[in-house]
Parts: C-alpha cells; structure tokens; sequence
C-alpha cells in the first residue's frame, strides 16, 4: 500500500491523558498537512509542514497540541491533557510540489478516531 | 470568515441516473477547488481538481463545472451506481502564494444515496 499510513486507527483515552498519533505520508510527497474532523463536518486545517519544517498552524492547535516531523518523513500529532472536545477524526495528508504553480492534490489517510471520555 | 457551503445536505438517486452536486463559495481569491469522496471510515478520496483559469474539467464519470461570476462549483456524475453513495466535499484554496499551498478549506459535505 503506497498511500498515506495513520496509526492507530482508533484511540480512546480518558480526559487528561496525553496521546500522539503517528502519518506515514506517500514516500515522494514532501508536504505533510494534519486536519481535524467532526461528525458531519469537513475536515479543518491544523497545520502543514514542508520537509521537517512546520510553516502554518490554524489557530485550533492550542498548546496542547504539538506536531513534529524530525527527518522530513513521518509525523507525529501529540495531544497533552486531552479534553472532551478533542474527541474527532485526525487526519493526515501529503502532497508533493509541482511544478511553480502550486500542489499536488492532497492524499488524506483513513485517519485516527480519537474518543475522549 | 470566507467560508465553502454547499447548496444541499442530501441528494437520493437511482442507479444509472446522473448526479449533480453543487457548492457556493464566498473567497474571490480561491485559485484552487476540489472534490473529495468520502465513505465511512474511511479519510476522503480526490476525486477531481480544477483551476480558477478554467471552468470546465472532466475525469471518468465525473465532470467539474467553475462559474466564478456567481461563485459556484459543481460536480456531475455520470450513470451513478451505489458505489458512489458517500458524502462529497468540496473544498477551496485561498492563493497561491506563500505558505498556503495545499491548505485546503472544507464544506458542510452533501450525502448521496445512489438506491439500486
């Protein structure tokens, strides 16, 4: 399977633990994107790295979200002293540049569904 | 904020009918509109992508229609069949300068039933 990689498919944690959740991105793409989702809602923009350099983050990642990606390959998404509302489907994508104009589409994995209770 | 929408929540179709799924956009900076399927479970699938210099893309069964004068984008699928049945977003990109690149802003969703 060359396609995006999330782990674990399924997390659930009691309020206040911490949890990281891991994106194994397509091998090519150098650009990695993490997105939140609730039901029934589409996915909203967390943050976006180039290579291992974080570039953009959404105002929705407080300080108790930290993301990571140490060699420019996989990514990690950390969530300290987990509330009720962090309760979502996190999703990761990857896209490569092309060319000067702009993006690759984005490749969003099958995501990890985070239930706090 | 500026913000994606879709015109309905749900659409029901029979099999081998077309289906058109439309979206209102509101950011006349937008460069970038795409379509994403999404099943249970799973994360959502590109499906088709279009440039603000168009306004008209096709791919296999599916057709991408850009009216920017009115700000809408819609997507049509040929001779549907239940494996479409799945909830379909669109999304816009704002530019293309700068760090932007990729960062995609969602819609609502709109839900297909495709019925046998």
């Amino acid at each position: 399977d060359t396609g995006v990689s999330q782990d674990p498919r399924h997390k659930i944690t009691k309020r206040g633990q911490n949890v990281t959740f891991r994106c194994d991105p397509i091998s090519e793409h150098n650009r990695l994107y993490w997105y939140r989702q609730t039901l029934g809602q589409g996915p909203e923009f967390l943050t976006y790295f180039q290579n291992e350099a974080q570039l953009e983050k959404s105002r929705l990642l407080s300080d108790r979200f930290s993301a990571e990606r140490p060699k420019g390959s996989f990514s990690t998404l950390e969530i300290q002293r987990t509330e009720q509302g962090d309760s979502a489907m996190y999703l990761c994508a990857s896209s490569s540049k092309r060319g000067l104009l702009g993006n690759s589409p984005l490749h969003f994995g099958n995501g990890t569904r985070l239930t706090v209770t | 904020g500026e913000s994606v929408g879709l015109h309905l929540p749900t659409l029901s179709v029979q099999e081998g009918d077309n289906s058109i799924i439309n979206c209102a956009y509101s950011n006349s900076a937008s460069d970038y509109f795409i379509w994403y399927k999404q099943e249970s479970g799973k994360g959502p699938q590109f499906i088709i992508d279009i440039r603000s210099n168009m306004d008209k893309r096709q791919g296999q069964r599916v057709t991408v229609l850009l009216n920017k004068t009115v700000k809408h984008l819609s997507l049509q699928i040929a001779a549907t069949q239940p494996g479409d049945s799945a909830v379909y977003f669109c999304a816009e990109r704002a530019g293309s300068g700068g760090t932007s690149y990729g960062k995609l802003t969602f819609g609502q969703g709109t839900i297909l039933t495709v019925h046998p």
